[in-house]
């Protein structure tokens, strides 16, 4: 079945300092890959995306490289802020008939000024 | 902006009543889903609808929980009766699934709604 491992947290940082939390999947087919966001009291967010090996998703300065040869979709931050503290989620979608997400346990990231 | 709405945000009931939470979807999707979050097991999904047809509900305890879609712009969860280790926060999410079946776009998440039975 398909299963998606994120790196343990918490995960504590300064602010401006550079940001990678591992995500490594399990899944049949060809999978499309997400990071989900949640701010404390909110519900998740759609961080960024990629749909095939090698896309590059993007958005708010993070990153996240789809390489199916390792079967990972690490994300990263170059300079984090202190709003960026929440938990994010890594998923995966193995398309098809299948519409559901599975995701990681979640990382929560603490920013500190 | 278009958003998902869920209702009540917050819920307080004593162990042995019926609770129902309701969700409306973003106009125009047609994929519905309920997930349960907990400190212990992390976010789990319980149900999900296409076109409002039940399509999975293996996560969801039968005998006591329900998920329906009485029309495409409200979509329920009931527990009856309820217990105390059904406290969580309940997250509705919709999403559109084109015709070739493949979830390739997002879905849109709810804010929630935190549940304590006492």
């Amino acid at each position: 079945g398909n299963s998606v491992t994120q790196m343990e947290g918490p995960v504590t940082l300064s602010e401006e300092a550079f940001l990678t939390i591992n995500c490594t999947y399990t899944a049949t087919g060809y999978p499309s890959l997400f990071w989900y966001v949640q701010y404390p009291g909110e519900g998740l967010q759609l961080l960024l995306k990629a749909t095939k090996a090698d896309d590059k998703g993007s958005n708010k300065g993070f990153e996240a490289t789809y390489r199916k040869e390792t079967t990972s979709f690490h994300l990263e931050k170059g300079s984090v802020q202190v709003s960026d503290s929440a938990v994010y989620f890594c998923a995966l979608n193995s398309g098809g008939s299948n519409y559901k997400l599975t995701f990681g346990k979640g990382t929560l990231l603490t920013v500190n000024p | 902006d278009a958003r998902v709405t869920q209702t009540p945000r917050h819920k307080v009931t004593e162990m042995g009543q019926e609770v129902t939470m309701r969700c409306q979807p973003i106009l125009g999707h047609n994929t519905v889903f309920w997930y349960r979050q907990t400190m212990m097991q992390g976010l789990e999904l319980l149900a999900y609808f296409r076109n409002r047809a039940p399509l999975d509900d293996s996560g969801m305890p039968k005998d006591r929980f329900s998920a329906e879609m009485p029309d495409a712009t409200l979509a329920t969860l009931k527990i009856q009766p309820s217990e105390p280790r059904d406290s969580a926060v309940y997250f509705c999410a919709s999403g559109l699934v084109p015709r070739d079946w493949v979830l390739t776009d997002t879905q849109y998440f709810g804010p929630g709604t935190r549940l304590t039975v006492l």
